[in-house]
């Protein structure tokens, strides 16, 4: 079974870089893709990539696209999500998910406890 | 990319209520639509993959139906485990993108 895994809470300035990450610990990594899923204060789910960690075959929403980096290490079983320069409209819980490898038709069937992440100066 | 709208956006019911909520696509997406449940300060869960197929450990009282551009959700009697935010979201067509939520709420 999956188990995905989550880095710590983080506050970082506006400006600053950030990399989280999302490990999975109970199954095979290269048998699925990868989401991250961002949900700010108060508001709903917005998916904002997925990635096929087997070979880092990344597809980002239009609206996320040139704003984060996806990428993945499928020797140690973990995705990343990555910023470099933060902004306060970046607060928010960022949620990675499992995808199965068909992709179409299935939802995301196991998820991290999320990453929240605050901007703030 | 294909839009997703949910209604009503809130409801207030009572416990043994019977609740239906929908969610429309901008698009037809055949059956390829799921819905999650998320409870404050919890990750969301998949309970209905493939408009109506229900995740193993879903209880039988939620159902989901629905083809094409129109979606329901199903609660048959609802339970105080129940009372949280349902996301629909298609997997018709990347990016696959969320509904913005029914929050239901004990009355």
């Amino acid at each position: 079974e999956v188990q995905l895994v989550q880095s710590g809470a983080v506050v970082k300035k506006p400006g600053e870089s950030l990399k989280i990450s999302c490990t999975d610990s109970g199954f095979s990594f290269t048998t699925y893709w990868i989401a991250w899923v961002r949900q700010m204060p108060g508001k709903g789910l917005e998916l904002m990539g997925i990635i096929y960690p087997g070979d880092s075959d990344t597809r980002y929403s239009p609206s996320f696209e040139g704003q984060v980096t996806i990428s993945a290490d499928k020797s140690i079983s973990t995705a990343y999500l990555q910023w470099s320069s933060l902004k306060a409209s970046d607060t928010a819980i960022y949620y990675c998910a499992s995808l199965p490898i068909s992709m179409f038709g299935v939802g995301f069937d196991y998820w991290g406890q999320g990453t929240l992440v605050t901007v703030s100066s | 990319d294909i839009q997703m709208t949910q209604s009503p956006s809130s409801l207030s019911a009572s416990v043994g209520d019977r609740v239906t909520f929908t969610c429309r696509a901008s698009q037809s997406i055949s059956n390829y639509l799921n819905w999650y449940q998320q409870k404050p300060g919890k990750a969301p869960k998949l309970l209905i993959s493939a408009a109506s197929s229900l995740q193993s450990g879903v209880p039988s009282r939620l159902s989901g139906s629905g083809s094409g551009t129109d979606f329901t959700l199903t609660i048959s009697s609802l339970q105080p485990e129940d009372f949280a935010t349902y996301y629909c979201q298609q997997s018709y067509s990347a990016p696959f993108t969320f509904g913005p939520g029914t929050k239901v709420h004990i009355k």
